[in-house]
């Protein structure tokens, strides 16, 4: 049973724009949600996370919106580069003192120039 | 400043064969993690490490995997003996719940 789920296996934007990722999750538990960014033959880079007790949090040009009534949080690229392009990973802490990460199965992001 | 370093990079054995992958972390980092990515599975959770102390090993798959983390500084992760449906990519992290930082990979194929 998958308890993080990205629903879309691709999305396609064009440069400039606005990218917006999504990812659902089953467990009310998880108290921690991350997002990646994958590069092929590269490990996973940690590009932000945010505690469930908030709602927004904001690096740069990453800025990733949690629902926890939803269940649903997202993660949003604005200005989306041709850098940006790779796979984006949504991950969350289960809580209760468990620290180990369940990931969803990634969306592949294409910045199409 | 240096990242997660795991070795080797790749690794290709033949089936029955024992395989030792190794992983230093961040130094200062408490917490060491081992996942492994699958088409069919994803990334998933093998076990993690606090202060040494293994916590959580539901992850691992069957008693042929074993990990050890002697010291703050180096853990293994050791299959024994190895099988086809092993071959993955098995990445070693480290730090916390709302950041763990990962190293580039072991790719894996068993033969």
């Amino acid at each position: 049973d998958q308890q993080v789920k990205q629903n879309s296996p691709s999305l396609s934007v064009q440069e400039g724009r606005i990218s917006i990722l999504n990812c659902d999750y089953t467990n009310s538990m998880f108290d921690y949600f991350l997002w990646y960014k994958k590069y092929p033959a590269e490990g996973p880079t940690f590009l932000i996370s945010i505690s469930s007790i908030k709602d927004k949090n904001e690096d740069g040009r990453f800025t990733v919106f949690l629902n926890k009534s939803a269940k649903h949080l997202s993660l949003h690229i604005v200005p989306s580069q041709p850098g940006d392009s790779a796979v984006y990973f949504c991950a969350a802490s289960p809580g209760g003192g468990a620290d180990g990460l369940t990931f969803g199965k990634g969306t592949h992001l294409i910045i199409q120039p | 400043d240096a990242g997660v370093i795991q070795s080797p990079r790749h690794e290709v054995t033949e089936m029955g064969q024992e395989v030792t992958l190794r992983c230093k972390p961040i130094s200062g980092h408490n917490s060491l993690f081992w996942y492994r990515q699958t088409m069919m599975r994803g990334l998933e959770l093998l076990i993690y490490f606090n202060n040494n102390v293994p916590i959580d090993d539901s992850g691992m798959p069957e008693d042929r995997f074993s990990a050890k983390m002697p010291n703050a500084s180096f853990s293994t992760l050791k299959i024994q003996p190895s099988e086809p449906r092993d071959s993955a990519v098995y990445f070693c992290a480290s730090g916390n719940k709302a950041k763990q930082f990962f190293g580039p990979g072991t790719r894996l194929t068993v033969l």
